[in-house]
């Protein structure tokens, strides 16, 4: 069965330190994954895909296969980036996303 | 406006009322999904629509009865509410397939049944 896990529910950083936040993946077929965020009081909104390969708002994910894992990144932390995320893969019979549980991610001054 | 938009944004009921939420999507997808969104479970799957047609349905309470007259538009009728059915519900849109998919979310609906 397919399946996402966002192994942490709260992650509190400072300000300009490093951020991962951790997603791992268990799917039989060739996966595409997202991250979508939800900051306050505004609607969930795409954050990246893999197969873009880009770098949104300094937010990177790297595919892992053999580690079945697609973490989020970002070196320097700003307190803006304060918002849930959700780690996500694409199943195309019925063609739906399977989310995980979400990561909320504090950013303290 | 554009995007997927969602009436009412809140809504208070009893347990013996009957209420609809209402999604519009102005993408041009064919593809709508309702969500619940709550402290308890951050994120489930409730409806899929594709093609005004509902493609699952995923153990929901028959309180809760979707309906897609068209493409563009879907309803979620409530009846008969417990007081654990509030929740955030959102609606999202998404083309059926292709490499550009991406579900496209509404602002949700904040519902209370008291």
């Amino acid at each position: 069965a397919q399946r996402v896990t966002q192994p942490e529910k709260l992650l509190s950083v400072f300000k300009g330190a490093p951020v991962e936040l951790k997603c791992n993946y268990s799917y039989s077929g060739s996966p595409e994954l997202f991250w979508y965020v939800q900051y306050s009081r505004q609607r969930l909104q795409l954050l990246l895909r893999h197969i873009s390969r880009e770098s949104i708002k300094g937010f990177t994910a790297d595919l892992n296969k053999g580690e079945t894992s697609f973490h989020l990144k970002k070196p320097f932390a700003q307190e803006e980036d304060s918002a849930m995320y959700y780690c996500a893969l694409y199943r195309e019979y019925g063609n739906k996303l399977v989310f995980g549980a979400g990561t909320i991610l504090r950013v303290k001054s | 406006e554009t995007g997927v938009t969602q009436t009412p944004r809140h809504l208070v009921m009893g347990m013996t009322n009957k209420k609809s939420l209402k999604c519009e999507q102005h993408l041009g997808h064919n593809a709508m999904y309702w969500y619940k969104q709550s402290a308890k479970k951050p994120l489930e799957l409730m409806f899929v629509y594709s093609l005004e047609e509902r493609v699952e349905n995923n153990s929901v309470p028959s309180r809760f009865s979707p309906e897609c007259p068209n493409s563009s538009h879907l309803f979620l009728h409530l009846h008969t509410l417990q007081p654990e059915d509030s929740a955030l519900y959102l609606c999202a849109s998404s083309p059926w397939t292709g490499l550009s998919y991406e579900q496209y979310f509404g602002p949700g609906t904040r519902l209370t049944v008291t």
